[in-house]
């Protein structure tokens, strides 16, 4: 049983590049969650979709952040004219269903360094 | 979601269960007690959960106090892979994100 992928594990972009991180939920997953750990700190919730639907936002930044999980294909975090700030590690977590009795389950992460 | 208060550190011998205690006083009827680690490098790893009894699987076991406002989840040989941050969540009901506190470190010794 595949676990959550992500890819890349690592990625290095300069400022006002853009960064794109990308998730595979585990096979019969259908709901998907990203959340960011900066440097030294503790994770912090972002995004959490279900296909072809963004169901709560409430911890991205309002500007230059967006998620989307289509029909088909990974779910990806799109980051618009990165800056040192973002410099961070990205997690992404899936669940069957999206019940409050269901663990979440995460891949392991994506390592964004913005030069 | 209730919050949770974990000691910041912890040190464990290799062989010797780990008893890691989590707070959860404020927590209500219908909110899961949750526990995750991070091991250096690498993505947090779903431990366990429980409602009102006590819990075991292959990785460990969670004992809920009677009250439900503390919560303890036992290692029962630790392992010098088991050192990590461990973080103990309260899930509320229709809670979809999942909230980490700054959790437990702990240090398995050799």
């Amino acid at each position: 049983n595949a676990g959550v992928m992500q890819n890349p594990r690592h990625l290095v972009r300069r400022r006002g590049q853009e960064a794109r991180l990308r998730c595979s939920p585990m096979k019969g997953h259908s709901h998907v969650y990203w959340y960011r750990q900066l440097p030294e700190e503790g994770l912090k919730f972002m995004v959490y979709l279900q296909k072809e639907n963004i169901i709560d936002e409430s911890g991205m930044p309002k500007e230059r952040f967006s998620a989307e999980f289509p029909k088909e294909g990974p779910s990806i975090l799109r980051i618009q004219q990165v800056v040192r700030g973002d410099s961070a590690a990205y997690f992404c977590a899936s669940s069957p269903q999206g019940h409050w009795d269901q663990p979440q389950h995460f891949g392991d992460g994506t390592r964004l360094s913005i030069l | 979601d209730a919050k949770t208060t974990q000691p910041t550190s912890m040190d464990c011998a290799e062989g010797r269960a780990a008893n890691l205690p989590c707070n959860h006083s404020t927590i209500s009827g219908n909110e899961y007690v949750y526990w995750y680690r991070q091991i250096h490098s690498q993505g947090p790893q779903y431990i366990i959960h429980g409602l009102k009894n006590n819990e075991t699987n292959e990785m460990a076991s969670l004992i809920i106090t009677e009250d439900r406002k503390s919560s303890t989840l036992i290692l029962p040989h630790a392992t010098l892979r088991d050192t990590a941050v461990y973080y103990c969540i309260v899930r509320q009901q229709g809670a979809q994100k999942l909230v980490f506190g700054q959790g437990t470190r702990l240090t398995i010794n050799p």
